[in-house]
């Protein structure tokens, strides 16, 4: 079982501060995506990393993806209130009947404080 | 154009009883996946279709659980004999095909079993 672990699970922070989430495995995956979620909706894609070492940066969020495809983070940068919600990163793997399948990290609630 | 749609956005039961959860992928998009999200947890995989067929039903938790997508666009989930701990958040996503590892997310079904 490919397991991926997301640290912090919660974070509350005040405006204007810097946060990184992490994504942790010891399996390889080939794409890892962070997708953002709202209560009472699916979640939404914010990135997709498939090259080890490769970074992508989205407005105030930069999103890493580990030399080894082990490891992701997500850094923000002078977080605003909009920016509280459930973050989730998923692995993905190519190749069989794995193709399709996501695999989740538990997800980081994040909170801004005005 | 219009986002992957799921109905009903909320179901409540009977334990023992049947239900269908139905989800209308992305026009064109030719994958269509099925998770299951418990509270305070990321999506869990159920099913993954590629065109009509399933190509991987490995994430069904036992033979209750049972879904169809016959011409390759809407997909519904069957549960049949419902008990207390399918009571979920069921998330259906779309990608544009088997190559692409970016999955857009309805909005959810959320089904409660009295």
């Amino acid at each position: 079982t490919q397991l991926l672990e997301q640290s912090p699970q919660f974070l509350s922070i005040q405006e204007g501060e810097n946060l990184t989430v992490y994504c942790n495995s010891s399996s390889v995956f080939s794409s890892l995506q962070w997708y953002r979620q709202e209560p009472g909706e699916g979640p939404v894609l914010l990135v997709t990393v498939v090259t080890g070492g490769e970074v992508k940066k989205l407005k105030r969020l930069t999103f890493q993806f580990g030399d080894a495809r082990k490891d992701s983070s997500l850094h923000i940068t002078a977080a605003q209130p909009g920016d509280t919600g459930l973050y989730l990163c998923a692995g993905g793997r190519a190749g069989g009947t794995s193709y399709g399948k996501l695999t989740f990290g538990q997800g980081t609630i994040l909170t801004v404080h005005p | 154009g219009a986002g992957v749609s799921q109905t009903p956005s909320n179901k409540v039961t009977e334990k023992g009883k049947y239900v269908e959860l139905r989800c209308d992928p992305i026009s064109g998009h030719t994958a269509l996946y099925w998770y299951r999200q418990s509270l305070g947890q990321g999506p869990e995989f159920l099913i993954y279709f590629q065109g009509t067929g399933a190509a991987d039903d490995s994430g069904l938790p036992n033979d209750r659980f049972f879904a169809v997508r016959p011409e390759g666009s809407v997909s519904t989930l069957k549960i049949q004999r419902t008990e207390r701990g399918d009571s979920a958040v069921y998330l259906c996503a779309s990608s544009e095909g088997q190559a692409s590892y970016e999955q857009y997310f309805g909005p959810g079904t959320r089904l409660t079993v009295t």
